[in-house]
Order: C-alpha cells, then structure tokens, then sequence
C-alpha cells in the first residue's frame, strides 16, 4: 500500500523564519509533486521532482528528492504570511494514472 | 498552464436533494478527470475516476449510486450528489491531467452543505 506521510502535521511561525517540511513513503515513487492549497482553493502545482537527489529552487522555496525517491523535502527560507497554506506531496499512483497526496502540512506564518 | 474550471464554488441544499457538480477542461482535452472528497484540515481523498465515454471507476468504499459521474465529452465531467444528507457536506475537487499524472491541474473545489 502506498503512503506518503508528511511531517509536521500543522506548523506556526513568525515571519521570517525558515522551516522544512517532510514528505516520506516506504515506497519508490518515479516522481513527487508538491502542491500548495489555499482555503477554499483547489491546490496548485508548485515543482515536480523526478530524478533522485534532485534539487529544484522555486524563489524562496527549495524542493529535494530523496537519492532513493522514496522521500522528498521542503524548505522555505525566510517564510512570509503569504506562504500560509496547506502543501501537500503527491506521487504517481502505481498502476494508475492519478495521483496519490501525503497526509498535508498546514502551515501559518505570522506576521 | 492548463486550466480546470469547477462550477458552483459553493452550493447549499437541502437534506434529500441532488447537487450537481461540473468540471471543465478549459484549453485541453481530457479524457480522464478525477473527484476528490477533502474533509476539514485533511488532504484529498480519491472518491472516482471519470472516463469519457464509459463508466467511472469507483474506490473502495464510495457509492456509485450516491456520486453519480457523467463523462460525456472531452472536456467536463460532472458529480452529482444525489438524495444529500449533512453528511455528505464536504470540498469536492476535480482534476484532469494533461499529460499523465505528473501534469495534473485542480479545479477550484466546491464547497457542499446539506443542511
């Protein structure tokens, strides 16, 4: 069985710290996706890593894929209120064409 | 980027009643679109596949009787909820993907209450 367990569950900040958040499986995944979910929003595609160990920089965002994709990381640097949200990762299913989420990560940035 | 428009953002009905739900696939085709349920401060679960032109596929545990799904072009699928009880208040999202899983694009959701 698939899953993709996100750490932490719920994250408060101030504003301008940094934070990583985790997305781990047991599984092998030829991709993960992350995306970022507003209240009310559908969520919206932020990166998708596909090669193990990849890296990929989205502004102040910093996307990994674990060396052996079975995990994936999130790092944003100087965290704003805009980044509030709910990120998910999400992975090919296997024997499907849809995709699999992770248990979401809420993140609040205070000001 | 590709865009998924879903239609109504909000919706309101009474207990016993059906609710329809359209997704639409705005600049491309698709012949697979998916429907997630999203409960409060939960990610989105897979409630059915919608594929044109035949029947959806269903996951474990949801009623095919209950979330009716109609593909009948490229381009939009819709849910009906229909005979709704409180219980099936809920975010309803749609998505279809443009070039395999990996190209996936969401709708804006729809918030349902029964009341």
């Amino acid at each position: 069985t698939q899953l993709l367990e996100q750490s932490p569950q719920f994250l408060s900040i101030q504003e301008g710290e940094n934070l990583t958040v985790y997305c781990n499986s047991s599984s092998v995944f030829s991709s993960l996706q992350w995306y970022r979910q507003e209240p009310g929003e559908g969520p919206v595609l932020l990166v998708t890593v596909v090669t193990g160990g990849e890296v990929k920089k989205l502004k102040r965002l910093t996307f990994q894929f674990g060396d052996a994709r079975k995990d994936s990381s999130l790092h944003i640097t100087a965290a704003q209120p805009g980044d509030t949200g709910l990120y998910l990762c999400a992975g090919p299913r296997t024997g499907a064409n849809n995709l699999f989420f992770g248990t979401g990560t809420r993140l609040t940035v205070i000001p | 980027g590709a865009v998924v428009s879903q239609h109504p953002s909000r919706v309101i009905c009474k207990s016993g009643t059906s609710v329809k739900i359209e997704c639409r696939s705005l600049d491309f085709q698709a012949t697979t679109m998916f429907w997630y349920r999203q409960f409060p401060k939960k990610s989105l679960m897979l409630m059915a596949t919608s594929n044109e032109g035949s029947k959806a596929t269903y996951e474990q545990g949801v009623e095919k009787d209950k979330f009716l799904i109609n593909h009948a072009s490229l381009t939009l699928s819709t849910l009906t909820v229909t005979s709704a009880h409180p219980e099936d208040s809920s975010f309803y999202i749609c998505s279809a993907n443009n070039q395999g899983p990996t190209e996936a694009f969401f709708g804006q959701g729809t918030r349902l209450t029964v009341v």
